[in-house]
């Protein structure tokens, strides 16, 4: 049972654009938002995260805004530089070692 | 630069042959997870470990799979026997704790294909 799915597997957007990544959630006890980003043949590494006490995180061109309401979470990328063409994975946990993945996004950016 | 590694990065067998995966976790981390990633269902939790016992093994085929860590620099996976609907990536990750809070650091991988 996916509690984690990300709709989209791919997404391209033009350099200096923005790009938004989503990922909905099924399980209300999560309380701990994470994005992963993946390079071909290497491991995931993180990227930002946010806690359920708050809607909004940002950290450079980075911002990931949470809707508990909605279950839903999302990953904006501004402007999209072609270093950020990787998979994204969003994850989730109940406040403990266990992180619930989704089946990633692929983002091209193009030149 | 500390790093998690593993061993082999890729491994190609036949059905019905054992296989096994290492890695090296980060010096200081007590916390070992083995994940695998597949088109369909992304990154699954197989296997978790604090220091050095298993904790969580509920993602995996009790009976091909085990996982264990005979010491704080090593972890292994091991499929016995091994089937096609194995052939994946197997990712190992250390963290320092078991908080989610706290980052789950990932090796390279494992790129197993079963024929």
């Amino acid at each position: 049972d996916q509690q984690v799915k990300q709709n989209s597997p791919s997404l391209s957007v033009q350099e200096g654009r923005i790009s938004i990544l989503n990922c909905d959630y099924t399980n209300s006890m999560f309380d701990y938002f994470l994005w992963y980003k993946k390079y071909p043949a290497e491991g995931p590494t993180f990227l930002i995260s946010i806690s359920s006490i708050k809607d909004k995180n940002e950290d450079g061109r980075f911002t990931v805004f949470l809707n508990k309401s909605a279950k839903h979470l999302s990953l904006h990328i501004v402007p999209s530089q072609p270093g950020d063409s990787a998979v994204y994975f969003c994850a989730a946990s109940v406040g403990d070692y266990k992180l619930s993945f989704g089946a990633g996004t692929t983002v091209t950016v193009r030149a | 630069d500390a790093r998690v590694t593993q061993t082999p990065r890729h491994k190609v067998t036949e059905m019905g042959q054992e296989v096994t995966m290492r890695c090296q976790p980060i010096l200081g981390h007590n916390t070992v997870f083995w994940y695998r990633q597949t088109m369909m269902q992304g990154l699954e939790l197989l296997a978790y470990f604090r220091n050095r016992a298993p904790l969580d093994d509920s993602g995996m085929p009790k009976d091909r799979f085990s996982a264990e860590m005979p010491d704080a620099t090593l972890a292994t996976l091991k499929i016995q026997p091994s089937e096609p609907r194995d052939s994946a990536v197997y990712f190992c990750a250390s963290g320092r704790t078991s908080v989610s809070t706290d980052t789950q650091y990932f090796g390279p991988g494992t790129r197993l294909t079963v024929l």
